[in-house]
């Protein structure tokens, strides 16, 4: 089956640019997960989709950061300003549901903000 | 709320030599337990997960884990390393039940495998 995909694969900005990010899920996976992923350091939750509903956007920066799911398939990912402390890798997944199925990831998006 | 310690961040090793990486946890409910490797400039693979029944889990490329509820651990090992390991490897955490069920990461240890 494919994989994640996850687009683009590395993009550079200067601060208080906008940029945004695109995931495609794996096929079927009804539960779709954001994840920044800071240099030195573990994923963190950003947001987490069931069908094209949000079920945790709790550590969100929503004054900045944004996402959608439409149809419950795609998603993207906006940061509007971008901030130096957004650098980061930022990391898509996947699952059937939630609990024990595990997490299918992207390849990510490495931001690097200037 | 769940938390993951992993006691190491770096871990050198020569090739062939055994390994463990240490993970402990915290949590007020059960859990589901895993181990994710991560490529240099890779996304995150599941290597191995703990769901219930044996304690011992065995995943791919020869990793085993094993969990031990009284010690709140999850230690990863393999017996014979290779230079094709170096990666660095999260543990991470996701509670038992429930709609969220989101995956908590550890901070991740860095294997380097040395010939």
């Amino acid at each position: 089956e494919a994989g994640v995909a996850q687009s683009p694969r590395y993009k550079i900005i200067e601060k208080r640019q906008s940029v945004a990010f695109w995931c495609n899920p794996i096929s079927g996976h009804a539960t779709l997960y954001w994840y920044q992923q800071i240099l030195g350091q573990g994923p963190k939750l950003l947001i987490q989709f069931q069908n094209n509903g949000v079920v945790d956007d709790s550590q969100l920066p929503k004054d900045r950061f944004s996402a959608e799911r439409l149809k419950g398939v795609d998603s993207t990912l906006k940061i509007q300003p971008a901030k130096l402390e957004d650098s980061a890798v930022y990391l898509c997944a996947s699952s059937l549901g939630t609990g024990g199925y595990g997490y299918t990831f992207g390849s990510g998006t490495r931001l690097t903000v200037v | 709320a769940q938390s993951v310690t992993q006691l190491d961040s770096q871990v050198p090793v020569f090739e062939e030599a055994p390994v463990e990486l240490r993970c402990n946890y915290s949590s007020s409910v059960s859990v589901y337990l895993f181990w994710y490797v991560q490529y240099p400039n890779q996304g995150l693979q599941l290597l191995l997960k703990y769901l219930s029944g044996s304690t011992l889990v065995k995943g791919i490329n020869g990793f085993e884990a094993e969990f031990n509820k009284s010690q709140t651990s999850f230690h990863l090992r393999k017996p014979s390393v290779h230079i094709s390991d170096t990666a660095e490897y999260f543990c991470a955490v996701s509670a038992f039940g429930g709609s969220q069920g989101n995956l908590i990461f550890g901070k991740g240890t860095k294997l380097s495998v040395k010939p």
